[in-house]
């Protein structure tokens, strides 16, 4: 089975601070996607990365960075965190091909005070 | 803009009632649209529909794509209490992005 690791179920961060979110996957999935999850707003795509060292922003880009310096590890970067940022973050992974399902992980719920 | 609309909201029904959840798309170089299912935790993956017309199928829930009116419905059958959860309705585009709808919350009562 594919497994997709996020290295946090919850944290609390301060604003201001600079907060890593982690995610690991094991089946050598090459693109890997970083959504928030907020109450009527559905999932909404922060960034994707197509393969290693590449990535393109998606619909809110803004206060996140991405480093994906080896496949099966997707990082998202908020530089200073704000309460704006307050959400669940889920991480996806998928295969490079067309017409494939993406596999999520278990989501980090961040909570900035 | 690419956008996803799931409809009802929410629903609340009683075990062994039929539910029908509806999805309509406007993707950019739409490839697939996909069904997922979420609890408190992870969505994980129900169906991936491509082609019009073809019903996916497994256990007591099924989806069907229309291409040409650019939607698809996701039917569960002899509803459990374990369906209870928010279905989730996204489309694939050729810029390999997955544009979400909000959700179907469904509850389904004992």
């Amino acid at each position: 089975d594919v497994k997709v690791t996020q290295s946090s179920r919850y944290l609390v961060k301060r604003t201001g601070e600079k907060v890593f979110l982690e995610c690991v996957q094991d089946m050598d999935h090459e693109n890997m996607f970083w959504y928030r999850q907020d109450p009527g707003l559905g999932l909404r795509l922060i960034y994707f990365s197509y393969d290693v060292k590449m990535k393109e922003k998606g619909d809110i880009p803004e206060g996140y960075s991405v480093s994906r310096e080896k496949k099966e590890r997707f990082s998202l970067i908020l530089e200073s965190a704000s309460t704006n940022q307050t959400s669940m973050y889920l991480c996806a992974s998928r295969m490079g091909q067309l017409n494939t399902e993406a596999f999520f992980g278990q989501g980090t719920r961040l909570t900035v005070v | 803009e690419d956008k996803v609309v799931q409809s009802p909201l929410s629903l609340v029904v009683h075990e062994g009632d039929t539910v029908t959840l509806n999805c309509s798309y406007e993707v950019t170089n739409f490839r697939s649209l996909l069904w997922y299912k979420q609890e408190k935790k992870a969505p994980t993956f129900l169906f991936m529909l491509t082609s019009s017309g073809i019903e996916k199928k497994s256990g007591r829930l099924s989806s069907i794509l229309d291409k040409k009116e650019l939607f698809s419905i996701l039917n569960i059958t002899a509803t459990q209490t374990g369906d209870s959860a928010v279905y989730l309705c996204a489309g694939f585009s050729g810029t390999y992005k997955y544009i979400f709808g909000t959700g179907t919350r469904l509850k389904v009562l004992a």
